[in-house]
């Protein structure tokens, strides 16, 4: 059973830029968690993906936006680059499960210049 | 609206000693609750859940949270701190969002474990 895999590991962007992060999802795991963690803060709720239809969404505006692909990799894509945006991205995945037990990859770091 | 505080951003323990991070809830409903740790430069690995199964819950490396109702807490504890356990670790409360759930994580406690 392979877990949660994101790619790239860092990336850096100047203001204005878009950007597309991607994230595999654990076998077997048909929902999908993005989830912004700015330095030294806990983790923030962007989206949720279920079968390949947004599921639910945290205070995020709309240049956040994301997709879900029929073997439940994802991508979460920001337009418009701001220098707050600079965080770690984290992607979490989840099954059937009514605990919402979420397992999260590894992130990627995100610098906004 | 379901949220975690998260007592104390900063823990400090020598080698041995007992390990207490504090995590308040609040919750509408009957809450589920996790404790997650992660380490430098790395994504959140979870530590252990309370799904109302049973007010004490053992999770990975030693570590435990009691589930009290009546304190609207989920304390994590580990009775002798290892320097390996150095680290950053959440407290999140499991909450409805559309069709689904949400995490809504607290702010994290830093652990650190001196000789």
């Amino acid at each position: 059973e392979t877990g949660v895999t994101q790619s790239p590991t860092h990336l850096i962007k100047t203001r204005g830029q878009q950007v597309t992060l991607r994230c595999s999802s654990q076998s077997g795991h048909n929902t999908v968690s993005w989830y912004q963690q700015a330095l030294g803060q806990g983790p923030q709720f962007i989206f949720q993906y279920y079968r390949e239809e947004e599921n639910g969404r945290g205070n995020f505006p709309p240049r956040f936006s994301g997709l879900q692909f029929p073997n439940y990799s994802s991508e979460l894509n920001v337009n418009a680059l701001e220098l707050d945006d600079s965080a770690l991205y984290l992607c979490a995945s989840s099954g059937d499960s009514t605990y919402n037990e979420q397992f999260f990859g590894p992130g990627t770091r995100l610098t906004v210049l | 609206a379901q949220s975690v505080t998260q007592l104390g951003s900063h823990v400090s323990v020598s080698e041995g000693a007992l390990v207490l991070l504090r995590c308040n809830y609040s919750s509408s409903v009957p809450p589920y609750l996790f404790w997650y740790v992660q380490y430098p430069n790395q994504g959140l690995q979870l530590l252990l859940k309370y799904t109302s199964a049973a007010t004490l819950v053992k999770g990975i490396n030693g570590f435990e949270a009691e589930f009290k109702k009546s304190e609207t807490s989920f304390h994590l504890t580990k009775p002798s701190a290892h320097m390996s356990d150095a680290a950053e670790y959440f407290c999140a409360v499991s909450a409805p969002t559309g069709g689904g759930n949400k995490l809504t994580f607290g702010t994290g406690t830093q652990l650190k474990v001196e000789l």
